[in-house]
């Protein structure tokens, strides 16, 4: 249990469907991040927000959209996804500024599955 | 591309210390190396990161060579827990969450 939770764990969604996933953490921190991991690829930053503020948009197609209405709740919205969208979707945080922060806290993903 | 070179697999047997190397020959000098862990099913783990001194926490100590090119990370008495894939990851821009991660090293131990 790292105290970052994420919700659903699992979601299967048709590509013109309109779903979003949250994130919470109940450790106080400023900064909080969204990543991809695919299948035999490497971990992928997707968005980074800090102090409530979006500092990275990692070239991430505009299906995917966040949002960030506190410091202790992310969101990733999403629609008319691809298949080659189906990953697991990463939520973390880490305590100081995401500029400045050594360590993150991972939630445990959400499995993301489009048909 | 990642900046770090880890071989694939290593295994390890259970008590013994797991050391898992990483070769970042490009590193410059103001770049940091972490290290994370993802155990099956679960997101990654913070284990520990370093700049040139070596660095030991409650988890894992940090060999860090003194042309920076290449770091180890010690586990000291392995457990059948510390089954996992061990990302070696450098910083590659001014602020830390500028990470690029690769494959990683999947380590088994083994009992």
């Amino acid at each position: 249990e790292t105290g970052v939770t994420q919700t659903p764990r699992h979601l299967v969604m048709g590509m013109t469907n309109k779903k979003s996933l949250k994130c919470e953490q109940h450790l106080g921190h400023n900064a909080m991040y969204w990543y991809k991991q695919s299948a035999k690829k490497p971990l992928e930053l997707m968005f980074v927000y800090s102090l409530e503020e979006r500092v990275e948009n990692n070239s991430v197609p505009s299906r995917f959209s966040p949002e960030c209405p506190n410091s202790s709740h992310l969101f990733l919205h999403l629609h008319t996804l691809q298949p080659e969208d189906s990953a697991l979707y990463l939520c973390a945080s880490s305590q100081g500024t995401a500029e400045t922060s050594y360590e993150q806290y991972f939630g445990p993903g959400t499995r993301l599955t489009v048909t | 591309d990642a900046k770090t070179t880890q071989p694939p697999s290593m295994d390890c047997a259970e008590g013994r210390a797991a050391n898992l190397p990483c070769n970042h020959s490009t590193i410059s000098g103001n770049e940091y190396v972490y290290w994370y862990r993802q155990i099956h099913s679960q997101g990654p783990q913070y284990i520990i990161h370093g700049l040139k001194n070596n660095e030991t926490n409650e988890m894992a100590s940090l060999i860090i060579t003194e042309d920076r090119k290449s770091s180890t990370l010690i586990l000291p008495h392995a457990t059948l827990r510390d089954t996992a894939v061990y990302y070696c990851i450098v910083r590659v821009g001014d602020s830390n969450y500028q990470l690029i991660w690769g494959a990683g090293t999947k380590l088994i131990i083994k009992p």
